[in-house]
């Protein structure tokens, strides 16, 4: 079985500070990591995804996140957050052995503030 | 656009209606998915379609149909539902999961 976990229901920051928000996964073989972002009354944008290869991972709008194994985590991250990036954000896994089912986290709700 | 379309974009209906949400994709994807988000449950995964077939159906209430009759298209038919059935209806699609799912921008329904 494969599951994910986003410990934060919501991440408060101040415009132009770091972004962080928590992610990790539980999967019985190597994992495919997704981040989807989802506006008011939208559906969900992707946003990058860890497949294989480097650990550190680069995607729309200034985001990055990091594979780590050993913690079976990927955070994503973004060096300076922008009001624009107050969204909810969901981080899903696959099972590369489970066919294409993806399993998403409970979502966080980013709010950045001016 | 994200190459997945849902059809209507809010809709209005009564306990005793009968009505059907619409998703079109023509991403060349094999797969299509319906989803049910609100306040108390983010991503609630309702159908798995692979093919033209249904091969997931998670202890959804009969009130809600869906219908997949082509790989292009799905739909969710509803009926006598109730007010705790609004929320925002997400379809989304997907050919291999190396590539993730593609949504489209949901149906928001009220049930008065």
């Amino acid at each position: 079985a494969q599951s994910v976990a986003q410990p934060e229901d919501q991440v408060n920051v101040a415009e132009g500070n770091p972004l962080t928000v928590k992610c990790t996964y539980s999967v019985s073989g190597n994992p495919y990591l997704f981040w989807y972002v989802q506006y008011p009354n939208r559906g969900l944008q992707f946003l990058l995804k860890y497949i294989t290869g480097d650990n550190l991972v680069k995607g729309s709008y200034g985001f990055e996140a990091e594979f780590n194994k050993s913690q079976t985590s990927f955070h994503l991250k973004k060096p300076s957050a922008l009001v624009s990036d107050s969204a909810l954000y969901f981080c899903a896994v696959r099972d590369r052995t489970a066919g294409n089912k993806l399993t998403f986290g409970g979502g966080t709700r980013v709010l950045v503030k001016p | 656009e994200t190459g997945v379309t849902q059809t209507p974009r809010h809709l209005v209906m009564g306990m005793t209606n009968k009505k059907s949400l619409k998703c079109e994709q023509h991403l060349g994807h094999n797969a299509m998915y319906w989803y049910k988000q609100s306040a108390k449950k983010p991503l609630e995964l309702m159908f798995v379609y692979s093919l033209e077939e249904r091969v997931e159906n998670n202890s959804v209430p009969s009130r809600f149909s869906p219908e997949c009759p082509n790989s292009s298209h799905l739909f969710l038919h509803l009926h006598t539902l109730q007010p705790e059935d609004s929320a925002l209806y997400l379809c989304a699609s997907s050919q291999d999961s190396l590539y993730g799912y593609t949504f489209g921008s949901g149906t928001r329904l009220t049930v008065v």
